[in-house]
Order: C-alpha cells, then structure tokens, then sequence
C-alpha cells in the first residue's frame, strides 16, 4: 500500500528560526512529490519535485527530492508569524491520485 | 481567473440522510478529484473524473459515489450518512495530464449529527 509518513507531526518555532519538514515516502509507482501549505481550508501548493537532487526555491521556501533514498526536505529560512500552517506532503503515482501525510502543523511564535 | 469552487461551505446532516456536494472546477480544467480531510486520517483520495468518466477511485465504501458534467462541474454523493462521515471534503481541479498540480478548493466542511 502506498504511504507517505511526514514528520514531526508538530513544531513550534520562534519568527526568525530555521526549520526542516520531512517526508518519506513508499510507492509503487513514483511520478512526483508535491508540497501544498494548508492555512485554513484550501491547500495551497508550494513545489512539484520529480528529479532528485535539484533544489526548487521560492522566497525563502526551498525543497529537494531524494528518490533513491524516498524521502524530500521542506526548508523554510528565517520564519514569520504567516508560515504557521499545516504543510502537507503528497506522492502522486499516476491519474491525479495523490497520496498524503498527514502533515506538519507549524507554529511561529513572535 | 475564478478558483476552485465548492458548494456549500458548511453542511449540517443526521445520520442516515444524504447529501450531495458541488464543485466548479477553473475555467479549462476537465480533471476533478475528491479527497477527505478528516484530523486522524490527514487527506484521503475518493476519485477522479474526467471528461465525464471516472478514472480513479479510492478505498470508500459504495455509499461515496460521484459524477462530471459535460461543463466539468462535478458533484459528489454520500448516502446513509454516519458519524464517521463527518469531515472536510475537498475537490480539486487540473488540465487532467501527468505531473501536474492539482488546484484545491476551500472545501464542505459537513457535520454529521
């Protein structure tokens, strides 16, 4: 069965930390990684990842893909009160049939 | 352009009733998805229409059925609701191709009583 496991489930940080999201992940068949932040209702996506080794950045945000190792990092540099969020990972193996983590809910405290 | 769609926002039912649920996809998108949001679970894959046909389906019972018009509006269906149906159903919207990201919308929150 296809899984993905992110961790930590939770993580309060101060504005201005450095923090590391992880997701591993098993799947059958492997297309691409997808990053999405969930604030309140919509999950709104961040990266799409299908290579490993290459960094996607936006802004302070960068991600990398590991396939042989089936794991991928979210960084997020120099946080601020609006990246508290749940951040969730998901493996799509084909026919928009994503699989999920159950996320990562991140606080950033002032 | 106009997001992701969905109607209503909030829904209150009783066991054993039905519901049906609505969205509207962006503008060209002919790919819909349904997923569940529930705090234990995280978000689970109910199915997938294209161009009017379903493509992919999850592990939910039959109770969970779905459909796509011609417009690409999609509408989703739970019968015999249980308590256990209560959660955040999303649907989400894309070109329908491979390594594509999906456009999520702020989902039917639905309350079983």
């Amino acid at each position: 069965e296809d899984k993905v496991v992110q961790s930590p489930l939770s993580l309060v940080v101060h504005e201005g930390d450095t923090v590391t999201l992880n997701c591993s992940y098993e799947v059958t068949n492997f297309r691409s990684l997808l990053w999405y932040k969930q604030e309140k209702k919509a999950p709104t996506f961040l990266f799409m990842l299908t290579s490993s080794g290459i960094e996607k950045k936006s802004g302070r945000l960068s991600s990398i893909l590991d396939k042989k190792e089936l794991f991928s990092i979210l960084n997020i540099t120099a946080t601020q009160t609006g990246d508290s969020a749940v951040y969730l990972c998901a493996v799509d193996p084909g026919f928009q049939k994503l699989v999920f983590g159950t996320g990562t809910r991140l606080l950033v405290s002032p | 352009k106009a997001g992701v769609t969905q109607t209503p926002r909030y829904l209150i039912k009783t066991r054993g009733q039905q519901v049906t649920l609505s969205c509207s996809p962006i503008s060209g998108h002919r790919s819909v998805s349904w997923y569940q949001q529930t705090p234990g679970q995280g978000l689970q894959f109910l199915f997938e229409y294209f161009s009017e046909t379903q493509r992919n389906k999850g592990n939910f019972p039959g109770r969970f059925s779905g459909r796509q018009f011609s417009n690409s509006r999609s509408e989703m269906n739970v019968s015999t609701l249980e308590l256990g149906d209560s959660a955040l159903y999303l649907c989400a919207s894309s070109f329908g191709s491979a390594n594509e990201k999906l456009f999520f919308g702020s989902g039917t929150q639905l309350s079983v009583l």
